[in-house]
């Protein structure tokens, strides 16, 4: 079945750092692929996303692009702020239309940034 | 536009109680999910629903039932209630899948079993 491999955290960093947040898949046909974000107590939210292969999906400042050569969509920022400490979860949805539209999420990772 | 509502935000049981998770949403959405999280495992799907009448169980449906008699409404029922579904639970909708539909998640429920 489908499945989404984050890599492992938490991750903590100083204002203004470089950001990556590794995420791989495996599905069959073709899956979007999204980031959504966790703020403390609250409930998950878009973040990006990508339909198909070499598509760039942004926000916030955030990039990740749809790699499907290496089955991946790692997560960037040039430059974080306090504010973007929350919790990531990259995910998938299986092939549009299919009659079984799942949402699969990886563990997610905690990021924490440090003023 | 109230979105995802659930209630209540949170809850205590008592092993082998029995209660009902509610979520409603106000957009018309098709599908909609019900997923637990746990600390350090992400998001376990546990029901899902395709429309009103169709629901299918996802990775754990073990000691969870749910039922959507319409659009609107896909409650969450706990029999039996046990220490191991101590969790957060959040439920989700979204439009019919079009490619890259966005699901919009509700605020969640903490639940502790004790």
């Amino acid at each position: 079945g489908d499945s989404v491999t984050q890599m492992e955290g938490p991750v903590t960093l100083s204002e203004e750092a470089f950001l990556t947040i590794n995420c791989t898949y495996t599905a069959t046909g073709y899956p979007s692929l999204f980031w959504y974000v966790q703020y403390p107590g609250e409930g998950l939210q878009l973040l990006l996303k990508a339909t198909k292969a070499d598509d760039k999906g942004s926000n916030k400042g955030f990039e990740a692009t749809y790699r499907k050569e290496t089955t991946s969509f790692h997560l960037e920022k040039g430059s974080v702020q306090v504010s973007d400490s929350a919790v990531y979860f990259c995910a998938l949805s299986d092939t549009p239309g299919g009659a079984n539209s799942k949402l699969t999420f990886g563990k997610g990772i905690t990021l924490s940034v440090r003023p | 536009n109230a979105g995802v509502t659930q209630t209540p935000k949170f809850r205590i049981l008592k092993i082998g109680q029995s209660m009902t998770l509610q979520c409603t949403q106000d957009m018309n959405h098709n599908y909609m999910y019900w997923y637990r999280q746990d600390p350090g495992m992400g998001l376990k799907l546990i029901y899902y629903s395709v429309g009103a009448g169709i629901t299918d169980k996802g990775e754990v449906p073990n000691g969870y039932n749910v039922s959507r008699s319409t659009t609107e409404d896909f409650p969450l029922r706990l029999e039996l209630a046990a220490p191991s579904q101590t969790s957060v639970y959040f439920c989700a909708s979204r439009d019919r899948d079009r490619g890259g539909t966005e699901a919009f998640f509700g605020q969640g429920t903490r639940l502790t079993v004790v």
